[in-house]
């Protein structure tokens, strides 16, 4: 079985500050790890995934396999990062490329 | 409009009634999938589907049904089984191999009355 858990259901930080939105999962095998978030009014989109490396909009994240995170970061938070961020995982063993996603962190960046 | 169009965006259902949401996609993928979307618990899988004429139950299929008939168009239909069916409902596609990522819908927000 596989399971996303985000412990943070609200966050809210100040403007330029750093900010650490935590996921941990439970999977057995090699997990492909995403990030989405939800923008105000507007769909779910991908943020990022483990496997590009990539940073997008300043966020980064790093697979941990040892600690079985991946938690996402920023280094300076700004107001239009307010959001619903969700961490999912697809499972190579699974059917298809079917998607886990944890419960979201709703991020507030106060002014 | 993004390449994935649900409808209606509301819906109101009377007790007892089944009701069918619409997803719609133009992006040539072959995995389509509907998830339901409840404040404090996330996305739950509800159906997905690989292929046309193909689809598999996913974590809450209960009261729920689907057909794939077409490649571009997954409907789902909420069931006088389903309990609890207030809900916000999204659908999302994706290629099927090598996972990059899902496209997901604007969503329908059903409302039983």
């Amino acid at each position: 079985a596989q399971r996303v858990t985000q412990p943070e259901k609200l966050l809210s930080v100040f403007k330029g500050a750093p900010v650490e939105l935590k996921c941990n999962y439970s999977y057995s095998g090699s997990p492909e790890l995403f990030w989405y978030v939800q923008y105000s009014r507007q769909r779910l989109q991908l943020l990022l995934r483990h496997i590009s490396r990539e940073s997008i909009k300043g966020f980064t994240a790093d697979l941990n396999k040892g600690e079985t995170s991946f938690h996402l970061k920023k280094p300076f938070a700004q107001e239009e990062d307010s959001a619903m961020y969700y961490c999912a995982l697809s499972g190579e063993e699974t059917s298809g490329s079917r998607l886990t996603f944890g419960e979201g962190t709703q991020l507030t960046v106060n002014p | 409009d993004g390449g994935i169009t649900q409808s209606p965006k509301y819906l109101f259902r009377k007790e007892g009634q089944n009701v069918t949401l619409s997803c719609e996609q133009n992006l040539n993928h072959d995995a389509m999938y509907w998830y339901r979307q409840d404040p404090g618990q996330g996305l739950r899988l509800i159906y997905y589907s690989q292929i046309v004429n193909d689809f598999q139950k996913g974590d809450i299929a209960e009261g729920y049904s689907v057909s794939r008939e077409k490649k571009e168009s997954f409907p789902l239909t909420v069931t006088s089984a389903q309990k609890n069916p207030t809900a916000f409902y999204l659908c999302a596609s994706s290629r099927k191999q090598g996972h990059r990522g899902y496209t997901f819908g604007s969503g329908t927000r059903l409302t039983v009355v």
